[in-house]
């Protein structure tokens, strides 16, 4: 079977740093990838580990350790437009399994 | 622009009548395409997997009968809800996977979703 868990909310200021923690167990794992998504529209892609270790995208960055089923999303210079849900998804073979996602707010 | 583009965006019908929703890739081929279905404030989960000439694969839970897909073509992947109720009322989105790419998050395409109402 398979499980993510993150958590369900969260709350950061503008102008700081947020890291949204997500652990998953799976019989089978291709990948993991980070999603932004905002009420009523489509997933945006935000960044895929493959490998364990640190990949940095602009003010993203994404953590996977496969040996303890962990991951994080970093979140860095925190703008108001990032308030949204956070989704942790792995890859099972290019299906998507989706977590619960982390609804982020942000405060001015 | 896009490349998976999904139809209706939006529809209204009335309980007990069906509803066909459509999944397109624009300018790629998929074998597999992917639909989800996310009530509010919940995540996406995964209902489906489309195969392109053959029966579709079925998530637990999820009713075959109820949610028919046909994957006619490279192109085409279609969500039918039959004998719609109130509660299937949602938010459906379909994916798809450029098999011509080597897997990546920018390989993976998401359709506009088409949000359901059935009253």
């Amino acid at each position: 079977g398979q499980n993510i868990d993150q958590p369900t909310e969260m709350t950061a200021t503008e102008g700081a740093i947020v890291q949204i923690n997500c652990t998953y167990q799976t019989s089978g794992f291709n990948g993991l990838f980070w999603y932004q998504q905002h009420a009523g529209e489509a997933p945006t892609f935000l960044s895929y580990n493959v490998l364990d270790g640190l990949e940095e995208k602009g003010r993203f960055s994404s953590f996977l350790s496969r040996s303890k089923g962990y991951s994080y999303l970093l979140l860095k210079e925190l703008q108001m437009k990032d308030s949204a849900s956070y989704l942790c998804v792995f890859n099972q073979g290019g299906k998507l399994i989706f977590g619960q996602g982390t609804e982020l707010s942000v405060k001015p | 622009g896009a490349v998976v583009s999904q139809h209706p965006s939006w529809v209204i019908c009335k309980s007990g009548t069906s509803v066909k929703i459509e999944c397109r890739s624009l300018d790629f081929q998929a074998t597999t395409m992917f639909w989800y279905r996310q009530f509010p404030k919940q995540s996406l989960m995964l209902m489906a997997t489309s195969n392109e000439g053959s029966k579709a694969t079925y998530e637990q839970g999820v009713e075959k009968d109820k949610f028919l897909i046909n994957h006619a073509s490279l192109t085409l992947s279609t969500l039918t809800v039959t004998s719609a109720h109130p509660e299937d009322s949602s938010f459906y989105i379909c994916s798809a996977r450029d098999v011509g790419s080597v897997l990546s998050g920018n390989t993976i395409y998401f359709g506009e979703g088409s949000w359901l109402t059935v009253v």
